[in-house]
């Protein structure tokens, strides 16, 4: 099973900061990466898919980056509405998994 | 407008069993796999299963209920199902159904989720 840790846990930002979170695969996943928004109560939105496009409607502040194992989902300046929990998927073997997510909260 | 609607869930005692069902609705059901994912309270995303689509002859399961969750799908009736056999207190959760935007890539539509209580 591939395992994915996303570093920090929790990351306390203002409206406007520049976010960097961080996705690494205990094995190679290729470019085979997803990122998903997940805010209280709600399902997960999917924002990424293939380490870096953008998925429909997704806002350009977003931005995915990286390949094998190593790999970074960016917010250019956050807005009051990314204050959520940010989760990464791997989608090259069976079984899928996420990471354990990453808190962006409001400094 | 692209749309998944899940139901079946409740409270259940230990070693019960209970399905769970998605609706879809907007798009073409059949040509698209479905997965199953769980949220157990206050803990992030699970995984659960996969079914691909329009046969839906390959399925997949997290090792957590292999042998015990049975994933499968209706498409003339664009529905998803998960039956849950011998339910343990771990597997309480939010079970959201969601859909593949292609194979290998993310799930771009997600239902609002059902929840499963398993206890005594």
């Amino acid at each position: 099973e591939i395992v994915l840790t996303q570093s920090p846990a929790t990351l306390s930002l203002s409206p406007g900061e520049r976010a960097t979170l961080s996705c690494r695969a205990s094995q190679s996943v290729s470019s085979y990466l997803a990122w998903y928004q997940q805010k209280p109560g709600q399902a997960p939105r999917l924002l990424i898919y293939d380490a870096s496009d953008r998925a429909t409607g997704i806002p350009a502040r977003f931005s995915g980056s990286g390949s094998g194992t190593d790999f970074t989902l960016t917010i250019s300046s956050l807005e009051p509405e990314d204050f959520a929990v940010y989760y990464c998927q791997q989608r090259i073997n069976w079984p899928l998994t996420f990471g354990g997510g990453t808190k962006v909260e409001i400094k | 407008e692209m749309q998944l609607l899940e139901s079946g869930g409740g409270l259940i005692q230990p070693g019960g069993s209970l399905r769970l069902s998605c609706a879809a609705s907007g798009f073409t059901f059949s040509n698209y796999a479905m997965s199953w994912v769980r949220q157990a309270p206050g803990k992030g995303l699970e995984w659960v299963s996969i079914i691909g689509g329009h046969t839906g002859g390959s399925t997949f399961y997290a090792d957590s209920v292999k042998g015990r969750f049975t994933i499968s799908r209706d498409n003339s009736k664009n529905t998803l199902h998960l039956q849950m056999d011998s339910l343990r207190a771990e597997d309480t959760a939010v079970y959201y159904c969601a859909k593949d935007l292609s194979p290998g890539r993310g799930m771009d539509v997600w239902g609002q989720g059902t929840t499963v209580t398993v206890s005594s």
